[in-house]
């Protein structure tokens, strides 16, 4: 059974980067032909679509985030990773990790997810 | 403002149906799957359909979806108090923003109450 589980700083300062990793059990984030992709919530919000990754080498961003975010893949850890720079009061949700339920396809919905983290931006 | 519209609530009695729509355009639903999350407090949204209208392992069939033209629609019977939750439509945009080769777009979210 495929298990995702975020970690990282549940705390950044502003302006600053910030970053999380996605470790992917139960299942290799390399063999099989999925989209994987990060989605944020800010509290008391709806979801918002960060970006997805193909094989390591596709990747696909929020235009309204593109500058500042990068997702990767680390193969040798079977974990997933985001970061944002430059980051604001703006940036403060719960970051979920997530791939897509059907594979060659980036509009099948995700499943599963990871539960979550919550990050603050704050001084 | 979401790119994709749904009512922010919706609500009614045990046993009852209801319905959430999902409206968006011919570059988003119009052109891609629509999938549907159903999610609790403090917890991960968990996929309810996918490919417009096909129900993974373990939901129930009392969730139903459909998709015409630039819409989505969620259905579900039997009402539980259970099903209390926020339910997000999600698909791809083509043309999100102007980006090359859009994006990842969802609704805004609907609070379903069951009285």
């Amino acid at each position: 059974q495929l298990q995702l589980q975020e970690s990282g700083p549940g705390l950044v300062r502003p302006s600053e980067t910030l970053s999380l990793t996605c470790t992917v059990s139960g299942g290799s984030i390399s063999s099989s032909s999925y989209y994987w992709g990060w989605i944020r919530q800010p509290p008391g919000k709806g979801l918002e679509w960060i970006g997805s990754i193909f094989y390591d080498a596709y990747t696909y961003y929020n235009p309204s985030l593109k500058s500042r975010v990068t997702i990767s893949v680390d193969t040798s850890k079977n974990q997933l990773s985001l970061k944002l720079t430059s980051v604001t009061a703006a940036d403060t949700a719960v970051y979920f990790c997530a791939r897509q339920s059907q594979p060659w396809t980036y509009s099948s919905g995700y499943y599963p997810w990871g539960q979550g983290t919550l990050v603050t931006v704050s001084s | 403002q979401s790119v994709l519209t749904q009512p922010p609530s919706v609500s009614a009695a045990p046993g009852q149906k209801v319905t959430i729509s999902c409206s968006g355009s011919s570059s988003n639903i119009g052109s891609n799957f629509v999938s549907w999350y159903q999610q609790f407090p403090g917890t991960a949204p968990k996929l309810l359909i996918y490919d417009n209208n096909k129900r993974p392992s373990g939901i129930p069939d009392r969730f139903s979806a459909s998709k015409s033209g630039t819409s989505a629609t969620l259905g579900i019977t039997g009402l539980q108090t259970g099903d209390e939750a926020d339910y997000y439509c999600g698909t791809w945009d083509n043309s999100l923003s102007g980006g090359v080769f859009g994006g990842g777009v969802f609704g805004g979210g609907t609070k379903l109450t069951v009285l």
